[in-house]
């Protein structure tokens, strides 16, 4: 079965340095891999995603992420980050099938604090 | 676009009591996705839908949990009886077309406390 590991359960950061988040994954295929972001009482928004093409994905709000099949990993990075990037990270996997929709499987998330 | 609608937002309840909760998808979606939040096993997959039809409920925690999708515009999750272990937050999310590797577009959550 497929599973995300999130090592840093809390990360602080001083606003306008850099950021990276770590995310594992274990799975039996081409990974679908997403990073989505919770802000306090919110639901989850899509930040970027990654199945094919460029290991090196763009997403919204300045963040970015790298796919790297070696090392099963799939980080979250941004250059500088804003008080407003303050909010939980989760990484998912989604799982391979022959078509159709699936589920997808979260990591516990990474809860971000910006110290000003 | 109003996106994935949820309610209640918030429901208190007590301990043997029915609890129903809400998803109205973004139209045009044929995927929906039922997911439970918790401190302690974070988010899980429940069940989902594919053109209103069950496609994976392998993560329905027990036969307390049902979920139904009588139409493209509409689902329930019902926990009969509620326990205080389902307290958790409940969120609702859809696709488009239920393509793999497809955006999921979650809902503000549904908060459940169970007393």
């Amino acid at each position: 079965a497929q599973s995300v590991t999130q090592p840093d359960i809390h990360i602080t950061v001083s606003e306008g340095a850099s950021l990276e988040l770590r995310c594992n994954y274990s799975y039996g295929a081409t990974p679908y891999l997403f990073w989505y972001v919770q802000s306090p009482g919110q639901g989850l928004q899509l930040l970027l995603k990654y199945f094919s093409g460029d290991t090196l994905v763009q997403g919204i709000k300045g963040f970015e992420a790298e796919f790297k099949r070696s090392q099963s990993s799939f980080n979250l990075r941004k250059p500088s980050v804003h008080w407003s990037d303050a909010a939980e990270y989760f990484c998912a996997v989604g799982p391979y099938s022959g078509g159709g929709a699936d589920g997808l499987t979260f990591g516990k998330g990474t809860h971000l604090i910006i110290q000003p | 676009d109003a996106g994935v609608i949820q309610s209640p937002r918030h429901e208190v309840t007590e301990m043997g009591q029915e609890v129903t909760l809400r998803c109205k998808p973004i139209s045009g979606h044929n995927s929906l996705f039922w997911y439970r939040q918790t401190m302690m096993r974070g988010l899980e997959l429940l069940i989902y839908f594919n053109n209103n039809v069950p496609i994976d409920d392998s993560g329905m925690p027990e036969d307390r949990f049902s979920a139904k999708m009588p139409n493209a515009s509409f689902s329930t999750l019902k926990i009969q009886p509620s326990e205080p272990r389902d307290s958790a937050v409940y969120f609702c999310a859809s696709s488009l077309s239920g393509t793999r590797g497809e955006t999921q577009y979650f809902g503000p959550g549904t908060r459940l406390l169970v007393l």
